[in-house]
């Protein structure tokens, strides 16, 4: 199993559509989670820390199911500018983050 | 807002030869990074550094790999003999803490062995 999977995608929607993405983790002791996103052949950029209790930044939403090793995140009113890929990560303790291989999106006008 | 830099953004080198990556860290930060992305590939963790030393590394860091921090800003990957297998993204990463601090990126070097 891998150690951090994502549904690769592409997800084409329109604008102003909600979106979700999912992933799961295999390390039952990962202790922190984050969603990044990449654009094309750029670095990672951080999009928000995921936390138990889930949270939410503007249109973003990550939630947390520890008991399931499951992480989503959810993107409402999509924009253009959030065309990416979403990267997945886990740090299962001390320094290594482990990236899953990201699920593309892609807005239309 | 402060941001990792990376110099150069794109090396090319013959195989065999020696490359030395570099980053300049955030300021603050005290914990380094560098992972790898091959093309089409996900991203891959290298090694990271604290206070002077390696603190742990993977299995693609083998003998041919060194970091070093130089001075009180520079954070740098060598490679000894560059194999046509190192041809990817290199980016470096800070953070000012470990597991649950997130890790910010430098916009990277793109390695290229002909």
């Amino acid at each position: 199993r891998k150690e951090v999977e994502q549904d690769p995608g592409p997800f084409n929607v329109p604008e102003g559509a909600t979106v979700a993405f999912n992933c799961t983790y295999s390390n039952s002791a990962s202790q922190s989670f984050f969603w990044y996103r990449q654009d094309c052949r750029k670095e990672p950029k951080l999009l928000m820390s995921v936390y138990s209790s889930g949270n939410e930044d503007g249109r973003f939403t990550a939630q947390l199911n520890r008991a399931s090793q499951y992480i989503s995140l959810l993107i409402r009113d999509s924009k253009l500018s959030d065309s990416a890929t979403y990267l997945c990560v886990v740090n299962k303790g001390g320094n290594k983050l482990v990236f899953g291989a990201g699920t593309i999106l892609r807005v239309k006008s | 807002e402060p941001e990792v830099t990376q110099t150069p953004s794109h090396q090319v080198t013959q195989m065999g030869q020696e490359v030395i990556l570099r980053c300049v860290p955030i300021s603050n930060h005290l914990y380094f990074y560098w992972y790898r992305q091959i093309l089409g590939q996900k991203v891959e963790f290298l090694v990271s550094f604290y206070n002077n030393e390696i603190s742990e590394k993977s299995e693609i860091f083998d003998d041919q790999f060194s970091v070093e921090r130089p001075d009180g800003s520079n954070f740098t990957l060598k490679i000894r003999s560059t194999k046509l297998e190192d041809s990817a993204m290199y980016f470096c990463a800070s953070s000012d803490g470990t597991a649950t601090r997130p890790q910010h990126f430098g916009d990277g070097t793109r390695l290229s062995i002909l």
